[in-house]
C-alpha cells in the first residue's frame, strides 16, 4: 500500500493567480498520475508524471496550464495556471502498483477559483 | 482502454444485498476487472480485483462470468455508510498504467 499526502487540502484562490498542489507519497513508486473532478462529476486523468522527463498529458490538457514537476519516485507537483472559475475543482494525486494492479489516491485539494 | 459502462444511480435499504453490473465487451485477455469505492471529500479507495470466476474479500464478492464481458459487484447487507459512487475499471497495466474512469453508479442506501 501506499500513503499519500497532498497539500493544500483546500485553498480559495482568486482569478489569474497560479496555485502549486505538492504530492508526497510514503515510498518511491513508478506511477504517479493526476487527475481533476469537478463538482459532481467522475474523475478525469489530467497527466502522468514521468520521473526525470516530461509529464505525458491528456487531450483536452496542456503544459502551459498544468505543468507538472516530479524530481523523485516520492513526490510531484501539479500547477494550475492562471486559474478561472472553471478550474473550481478537486485535484487528486495518485499512485500505481503494477504488481497488485491497485490504485491509491491522496485525499484531494479542494480549489475554489472566484 | 476497455470502456466500462454500469448504471448511473442505484437505491438500497439497510440490510439489503446490492449488485451493481458492469459491462466491459472489449476487454483484453491479460486485463484484469477492478472496483474502487469513492466516499464524499475522499480519494477513490480499492475494493476489489478479479479475473475471472469469482472474487471475495472482506468488503465485497465479484463475479465474472465465462466471456468476462461483464462483472458484478455485490455488496451483502448494506448499511447507511455504503452510500458512495462505485467505480468499475478495467486497468491495461502492460501500457501505461492510467486508470480512465467511468461515471461509477452512485449507491444511495436508505433506512
Amino acid at each position: 500500500s501506499a500513503v499519500i499526502s497532498q497539500k493544500p487540502s483546500r485553498d480559495i484562490c482568486q482569478r489569474g493567480t497560479s496555485l502549486t498542489i505538492q504530492c508526497q507519497v510514503d515510498s518511491q513508486v513508478t506511477m504517479m498520475f493526476w487527475y481533476r473532478q469537478q463538482p459532481g462529476q467522475s474523475l478525469t486523468l489530467i497527466a502522468t508524471a514521468n520521473q526525470g522527463s516530461e509529464a505525458t498529458y491528456e487531450s483536452g490538457f496542456v503544459i502551459d496550464k498544468f505543468p507538472i514537476s516530479r524530481p523523485n519516485l516520492t513526490f510531484s507537483t501539479l500547477t494550475v495556471s492562471n486559474m478561472s472559475p472553471e478550474d473550481s475543482s478537486i485535484y487528486l494525486c495518485s499512485v500505481g502498483d503494477r504488481d497488485t494492479g491497485e490504485l491509491f489516491f491522496g485525499e484531494g485539494s479542494r480549489l475554489t477559483v472566484l | 482502454l476497455a470502456k466500462t459502462t454500469q448504471p448511473i444511480s442505484m437505491d438500497s435499504y439497510e440490510g439489503q444485498e446490492v449488485n451493481i453490473t458492469c459491462s466491459h465487451n472489449n476487454i483484453a485477455t491479460n486485463d484484469y476487472i477492478t472496483w474502487y469505492q469513492q466516499f464524499p471529500s475522499q480519494g477513490p479507495r480499492f475494493i476489489i480485483q478479479g479475473y475471472k470466476t469469482k472474487v471475495t474479500n472482506e468488503v465485497a464478492s465479484l463475479f465474472i462470468p465465462a466471456d468476462r464481458k461483464s462483472s458484478t459487484l455485490s455488496l451483502p447487507r448494506v448499511s447507511l455508510s455504503d452510500t458512495a459512487v462505485y467505480y468499475c475499471l478495467v486497468p491495461s497495466w502492460g501500457n501505461t498504467g492510467k486508470l480512465i474512469f467511468g461515471q461509477g453508479t452512485t449507491l444511495q442506501v436508505k433506512p
